[in-house]
């Protein structure tokens, strides 16, 4: 079996700064996620990566950057947070691109913005 | 509008009853995935479900593409079952459109 690992577990921060979310996983995936859930929205795909060095926008892409410079990782940064936001960012990893194949979650990154 | 609805918002059940969840999408897909969400934890997969009927011990997902729905029972429930329960509908090519859940809890 494998695991997905993201750190920090919990992110505190400034309005206005640069945030950067970590995830790992040693599934040798091919395809990795960022989704952001807010109590009572569900999940929202904000960057996916089909391979490494490949970025594609999700649905909520605007105010996050993303890189894929290792099969292995997939970081998340928020370009400049904002004040009140609280959310969840959870990362997932799939074998291949494509469609049928399980994904794979993380435990997540809680967000605080002050 | 919201492409995937999940109802209850919430469900309460004794320890012992059987929960039914339903998802209802608005629109095409390719397939239904059923996901678990523990309290402050990780998703995992439940069911990947395109159509018909799938078992897993005690749960039982049924999709019905036709009439665009999908529903998750649980039998016998136990109060380890009790979380977040999400269905994600599948796009196309590993564009998930999520459900905002059903929150399970079963008291002892």
């Amino acid at each position: 079996g494998g695991i997905i690992t993201q750190t920090p577990k919990f992110l505190i921060g400034q309005e206005g700064q640069k945030l950067t979310l970590k995830c790992q996983q040693n599934f040798n995936h091919d395809t990795m996620y960022w989704y952001r859930q807010d109590s009572g929205k569900g999940l929202r795909l904000i960057y996916y990566s089909i391979t490494e060095n490949d970025l594609q926008k999700g649905d909520l892409s605007e105010g996050y950057d993303a890189s894929r410079e290792k099969k292995s990782s997939f970081s998340l940064t928020v370009t400049s947070a904002q004040k009140n936001e609280m959310a969840v960012f959870l990362c997932a990893s799939s074998i291949s691109w494509g469609g049928a194949e399980t994904l794979y979650f993380g435990s997540g990154t809680r967000l605080t913005v002050l | 509008g919201q492409q995937v609805q999940q109802s209850p918002a919430s469900l309460v059940l004794q320890e012992g009853e059987n929960a039914e969840l339903q998802c209802n999408f608005s629109t095409s897909l390719n397939s239904m995935q059923w996901f678990y969400q523990r309290p402050g934890g990780s998703l995992v997969s439940l069911f990947y479900n395109p159509s018909g009927t799938k078992h897993s011990g005690r749960l039982t997902s049924t999709t019905v593409i036709k009439e665009r729905r999908s529903s998750l029972h649980i039998s016998s429930s136990q109060t380890t079952d009790s979380g977040t329960y999400l269905c994600a509908l599948e796009r196309g090519a590993d564009r998930l459109t999520f459900g905002k859940g059903t929150q399970l809890i079963i008291q002892p």
